[in-house]
Order: structure tokens, then sequence, then C-alpha cells
């Protein structure tokens, strides 16, 4: 079974600050890992995925990721905050895909608050 | 045109109504997904369809009643729900192959009354 923790359901930064938000996953099998951010009222929308591939994956808005097999970690970072940062950020792990869709596992998401 | 879209955003419905929520996507892939997502829960995945096929059922109540007539599009009908059904449904769909990603519409919030 795969499972995603993410620590601090609630982080604060100020304007121009590093972002760092903590996932750690669970699995059974090399896994695929996403982070996605939600607005206020919008659904979900992809950051950035580690498929495999370079361990340092970079998304849009300026965020990256770095894979760490040995921790199990897959961490979130933005090395300057914007206030159009503010949103709901969650973490993601999923299988292989099999028979034509995958089985993804979220975490209970981070809040993230800028303060000017 | 957004890739997925989902109807109605809002929605308030009795506990003894009828109603559906609606998902299309127009982004060619062959899987769409239901799910849940309530105030200080992971998101609960409720049923997986793939190439019109139910793959996944997640222990969800009957009141629930998926339905997938072809694969773009994507329906939960509702019926007899309860107040704690209240929450955000969203919908996905994503490509069967490697290196592919769940792509989210803007979700139906519902609120049962």
């Amino acid at each position: 079974a795969q499972s995603v923790t993410q620590l601090g359901s609630h982080v604060s930064v100020s304007e121009g600050a590093l972002v760092l938000l903590r996932c750690n996953y669970s699995s059974s099998v090399p896994p695929y890992l996403f982070w996605y951010v939600q607005y206020p009222n919008q659904g979900l929308q992809l950051l950035l995925k580690y498929t495999s591939a370079a361990t340092l994956v970079k998304g849009i808005n300026g965020f990256e990721a770095e894979f760490k097999k040995s921790e199990t970690s897959f961490h979130l970072t933005k090395p300057s905050a914007h206030m159009s940062d503010a949103a709901e950020y969650f973490c993601a792990v999923s299988d292989r895909p099999s028979g034509g869709y995958q089985k993804v596992t979220f975490g209970i998401g981070t809040k993230l608050q800028v303060i000017p | 045109e957004t890739g997925v879209t989902q109807t109605p955003r809002h929605l308030v419905m009795g506990m003894t109504n009828k109603k559906s929520l609606k998902c299309e996507q127009h982004l060619g892939h062959n899987a769409m997904y239901w799910y849940k997502q309530s105030a200080k829960k992971p998101l609960e995945l409720m049923f997986v369809y793939n190439f019109k096929e139910q793959t996944e059922n997640n222990s969800v109540p009957s009141r629930f009643s998926p339905e997938c007539p072809n694969s773009s599009h994507l329906f939960l009908h509702l019926h007899t729900l309860q107040p704690e059904d209240s929450a955000l449904y969203l919908c996905a769909s994503s490509q069967g192959r490697q290196n592919t990603e769940a792509f989210f519409g803007q979700g139906t919030r519902l609120t049962v009354v």
C-alpha cells in the first residue's frame, strides 16, 4: 500500500522568503510522485511530477522538488515566495499505470500563507 | 475551453432530492475518476472508469451511483444523501501511459441540507 505524509497542515512565510513544504511517501514499488496546487474554489493543478528520470524536478511558477529515495522524501521548494503562491498544496504518490489508469494517493494538504 | 469541465459548480440539495453531477473531458483520455474532498481529510478516490468500464469502487455508499456512457463523459447520480456528504466533488482524467498525470476539473461544491 502507498501513502503520503505532509508535515504541517499550515505554513506561513514572508514574501520573498524560502518556501519549503515537506512530503514523505511510502511505496512498495518505485513511485511516481506529484505536487498539485489548489486555489480557493478551484480544482487541482499539477505543479510538477517525478517519474524516475532526474531526481531534481522543476515545475511551474518557480517551484522545484527533489526525490530522495534514502529519505523517502519529495519536498517542494521555491526560493522566493510571492503573494500569488498562497494556496493549498498536495503531495501525491501513485503506482505505475496498470491496466490503463493510475491509483493516486494524496496527502492531507498544506495551506501556504504568504505574509506581506 | 478547459480540459476537464464539471457542472454544476455549486449544488444545494435536500436529503430526499435526486441530482446528478456531470464531468466532461476534452483531452482524449481513457481513464476518468471521481474524488471527494472534505475539510481536513485527504482526497478520497471514489470511482475509476477505464475505457467506460468501472475498475474501482472504494466502498462508496450506494446513494452515489456513477455512470460513464463514453470515455469523455462521467456522471455521478445522487439520491437520499446525508449532510456528511457535503463536500467538493472533483472529477479527473488521465491517459493510461507512463509519465502521465491526472487532470482535474474545478469541482462541484455540494451542500446537503
